[in-house]
């Protein structure tokens, strides 16, 4: 399998506009999380999905952050209007059948906001 | 509060040395307990994990050490090579399964020749 992936790796756009990252998980599994990475931080859960559906958002920072996951093979995180202070590395995580506990990170997409 | 304290934040390690990174917690409702690895530019990757019906789990140079009375748990890690320099996360959650994975704020590990 390919692994988690995650889309786009790189992204710097202008405080206020609209940022969409997008994230495919590995074939079968059934949840996927969002994570954001921050020196301050650490590792933050912003938002869980299981089957399709968000089971856990208490992680995410405010109502300009959005999250969907239309199908079993995609998932999308939505920041509007974005903010310098979005700046950061956002996981996309999946995990499902056959993995245990173990929760598969993708790569990240490296957000900057200026 | 379900929160995971990690520390160092930084360790300089020489090569053929030992690394030790602890974690502590509060929710005794944790039950599953594993430590990522993180290299510049990639996502988190399990490592090692441990429940607490052991006290030690070693996997190669990896060995987690578990103390459920104290609460705290630590990573170790043997004859310290270059290619271990990474952040280390540990993590807990509760229940197997998928439940929600808390993270330590990690450790960032450098080992020198």
């Amino acid at each position: 399998d390919a692994g988690v992936i995650q889309s786009p790796r790189h992204e710097v756009t202008e405080m206020g506009q609209e940022v969409t990252l997008r994230c495919k998980p590995i074939s079968g599994h059934d949840y996927l999380f969002w994570y954001r990475q921050t020196m301050m931080r650490g590792l933050e859960l912003l938002i869980y999905f299981n089957n399709n559906v968000p089971i856990d958002d208490s992680g995410m920072p405010e109502d300009r952050f959005s999250a969907k996951m239309p199908n079993a093979s995609f998932s999308t995180l939505k920041i509007q209007p974005s903010e310098p202070r979005d700046s950061a590395v956002y996981f996309c995580a999946s995990n499902g059948p056959g993995a245990g506990n173990t929760i598969y990170f993708g790569e990240g997409s490296w957000l900057t906001v200026v | 509060q379900q929160q995971v304290k990690q520390s160092p934040q930084s360790l300089i390690v020489q090569k053929g040395g030992i690394s030790i990174i602890n974690c502590a917690y509060e929710n005794t409702a944790f039950d599953y307990f594993p430590w990522y690895q993180q290299f510049p530019g990639k996502g988190p990757a399990l490592l090692i994990a441990i429940r607490p019906d052991v006290s030690e789990k070693k996997e190669g140079r990896f060995t987690i050490s578990f103390n459920k009375s104290a609460k705290q748990f630590s990573l170790h890690i043997m004859d310290s090579q270059p290619g271990d320099s990474a952040t280390y996360f540990c993590a807990a959650s509760r229940s197997f399964g998928n439940e929600k994975l808390t993270f330590g704020t990690g450790t960032r590990l450098t080992i020198i020749p």
